[in-house]
């Protein structure tokens, strides 16, 4: 069964310094992986995904991820904070494939993230 | 597009009444998620349909709780009775289906916040 693992459940970053979320995945093959966040009283809006392709991912205000196979992580990165930054953040994956597996997410425990001035 | 549309967005009801939870994925979209947030469990996949045919109910918890699609915009999840440890945030999302293995994103809807006095 797929699993996902998010080491931290809070991060607290200053702003302009780097975001590092760590998310590590377990699967007998290359899944698909994506990130999602979710701000407060909000549903969840994707960041990126990988699923084929060029292993470093760039998603939207910033972020980027890079897929590495040796490691089984999927770890997201923005270079320099800020405060609307902060808000919980999910790592997600998915068999690859039609039907079973392929259809569902499986998500991880969620990252608080906080900004501080 | 509006997005995924739920309502209501909050819910509040005593312990033995019936709950009703709707949701309208996004025009075109024929696959449809029901998922349950809370604290202790984390983003958990109830049910899924693919044309409105329900294809895997293993993650709902028992069998107060059911869902329909009756048709291709519209998709109810409701529990009776209801009971305090329902209370959650309940995420509906939608994804397209191109007949491609390519990793499609789902896209959730805001989420209806139920309390269960």
């Amino acid at each position: 069964a797929q699993s996902v693992t998010q080491l931290g459940s809070h991060v607290s970053v200053s702003e302009g310094a780097l975001v590092l979320l760590r998310c590590n995945y377990s699967s007998s093959v290359p899944p698909y992986l994506f990130w999602y966040v979710q701000y407060p009283n909000q549903g969840l809006q994707l960041l990126l995904k990988y699923t084929t392709g060029a292993t470093l991912v760039k998603g939207i205000n910033g972020f980027e991820a890079e897929f590495k196979k040796s490691e089984t992580s999927f770890h997201l990165t923005k270079p320099s904070a800020h405060m609307s930054d902060a808000a919980e953040y999910f790592c997600a994956v998915s068999d690859r494939g039609l039907t079973g597996g392929g259809n569902k997410l499986t998500f991880g425990t969620g990252t608080q993230l906080k900004v501080e001035l | 597009d509006a997005g995924v549309i739920q309502s209501p967005r909050h819910e509040v009801t005593e312990m033995g009444q019936e709950v009703t939870l709707r949701c309208k994925p996004i025009s075109g979209h024929d696959y449809l998620f029901w998922y349950r947030q809370t604290m202790m469990r984390g983003l958990e996949l109830l049910i899924y349909f693919n044309n409105n045919v329900p294809i895997d109910d293993s993650g709902m918890p028992e069998d107060r709780f059911s869902a329909k699609m009756p048709n291709a915009s519209f998709s109810t999840l409701k529990i009776q009775p209801s009971e305090p440890r329902d209370s959650a945030v309940y995420f509906c999302a939608s994804r397209y289906n191109r007949g491609l293995d390519i990793g499609e994103t789902q896209y959730f809807g805001p989420g209806t916040r139920l309390l269960v006095l």
